[in-house]
């Protein structure tokens, strides 16, 4: 009964990759969003889809791209990675307004 | 634009000892105010919101919070700390209808809880 769930937990490649990470939640919200932690545990707002449409795209290189094929499904595609790529990837999801449930991360290690 | 403080960047308390983690906001509006935790290696849970109304605020695993407008502070307070709430804790202001709903963190406060 995983309210937020990601894959891979782990995910660990070297510069110049192209990985991508998959959310889902099943809570029947209607907004989700991704989020970076970084290494001194900063946690900054990439995008939020809602109801399938990208609300929110902060300052991010278009390497990233998020995808969100329903309202149940964010996926983050990151293309050719680099070193500063490294850090714990959060998805989470709400209705909108309303308090966010984070899912458990991925922690993506770029060699 | 919005911005949240956390001052105390660790703190070390006493099991049994009472708990107080700092939390300024910067922002225009009325806020939504939240308080996250983050065990080692974990996601982050809710412990407790303010949309508005009632200034205190209950949440769960005993802790509380009171939204102090005059002081623009968010305050998180739990009178009897527990080995396991050691963790990494997190205020954050969303913002409301009108606007994206986004969360901004604080930089997290890290409690250490001595035996």
């Amino acid at each position: 009964d995983t309210a937020v769930s990601q894959t891979p937990k782990y995910l660990v490649t070297q510069m110049g990759n192209d990985k991508s990470i998959k959310c889902e939640q099943n809570l029947g919200h209607d907004t989700m969003y991704w989020y970076k932690q970084d290494s001194k545990k900063f946690l900054k707002i990439m995008f939020s889809y809602n109801n399938k449409e990208l609300i929110i795209n902060e300052t991010v290189p278009n390497r990233f791209s998020p995808k969100s094929p329903d309202k149940a499904h964010l996926n983050l595609h990151i293309n050719s990675l680099e070193l500063g790529d490294s850090a714990v990837y959060f998805c989470a999801s709400s209705l909108i307004y309303n308090e966010q449930f984070f899912g458990p991360g991925t922690r993506l290690t770029v060699l | 634009a919005q911005s949240v403080t956390q001052p105390d960047i660790h703190i070390t308390v006493s099991e049994g000892a009472s708990l107080e983690l700092r939390c300024n906001y910067s922002y225009g509006a009325t806020p939504y105010l939240f308080w996250y935790v983050q065990s080692p290696g974990q996601g982050l849970q809710l412990l407790l919101k303010y949309f508005s109304g009632d200034t205190l605020v209950q949440g769960i695993k005993g802790f509380e919070a009171e939204f102090k407008r005059s002081q623009s502070s968010f305050n998180l307070r739990k009178p009897s700390v527990h080995w396991s709430d050691a963790a990494e804790y997190f205020c954050a202001v969303g913002a409301g209808s009108g606007n994206t709903g986004k969360l901004i963190f604080g930089q997290g406060t890290t409690l250490q809880v001595k035996p």
